[in-house]
């Protein structure tokens, strides 16, 4: 089974500087999907950045990228110029490549983002 | 407004008793995905439909039910509840395979359990 992990469980940045929260997977498939998920005070899901396992290049948002190690299985979530409105939980999530069934999204056990003004 | 549409959004009920919670997908998407999410902790998925058709279940207590209608709108039935089920349950909806987006999520059902 899939697993996903978040080792940092709260993190803080101070507003305009980067800050990077780190998630790593265990898999044995070779394509998949990877997504962060930020989920403010509101408590809604919302999709921030997601990278396709067979694409090299790392993924951009506009303020947001990763950093994609597929050997390490690693997939990191860059903020640059933090703001105030970027403060909430973000999840690492997982998701196979597998048609229509079995396709869940794995997620980590998140890291809540204090960013201080 | 995500299109996903969950309701009620809060429910508030005793011990024992049952509850449904509806959702209705995301126009044209055709899979209907349910997780949990306890007291600041990640989301556990519970069960898939496609198209009408469980296609997979993680950790869902025999006590939950689910089914996905013609319509595609989905329910969660919930039965002797305990205190521990209180917690957040999202719905979400993606179109089909080959669907390299996440999932949409709806805002969620808050349940408490007293």
């Amino acid at each position: 089974a899939q697993t996903v992990t978040q080792s940092q469980p709260e993190m803080s940045v101070q507003e305009a500087e980067t800050v990077t929260l780190s998630c790593t997977y265990d898999t044995s498939e070779s394509d998949y999907y990877l997504f962060w998920y930020k989920q403010p005070p509101s408590r809604q899901m919302i999709l921030v950045i997601r990278q396709e396992a067979y694409k090299q290049q790392n993924a951009t948002e506009n303020r947001f990228s990763v950093n994609f190690q597929k050997a390490a299985k690693s997939f990191s979530l860059k903020i640059s110029d933090s703001q105030l409105g970027d403060a909430a939980m973000y999840f690492c999530a997982y998701r196979r490549n597998a048609g229509n069934a079995g396709n869940m999204l794995t997620f980590g056990g998140g890291t809540r983002l204090m960013v201080k003004p | 407004d995500s299109g996903v549409t969950q309701t009620p959004k809060h429910l508030i009920t005793a011990t024992g008793q049952r509850v449904t919670l509806r959702c209705s997908p995301r126009s044209g998407d055709l899979s209907v995905y349910w997780y949990q999410q306890s007291l600041d902790q990640g989301l556990q998925f519970l069960i898939q439909y496609y198209n009408g058709e469980e296609r997979a279940k993680g950790n869902i207590l025999e006590r939950f039910s689910a089914q996905q209608f013609p319509d595609l709108h989905s329910e969660l039935n919930l039965s002797s509840l305990e205190l521990g089920d209180s917690a957040l349950y999202f719905c979400a909806s993606s179109v089909n395979r080959g669907d390299s987006y996440g999932y949409t999520f709806g805002s969620g059902t808050r349940l408490t359990v007293v």
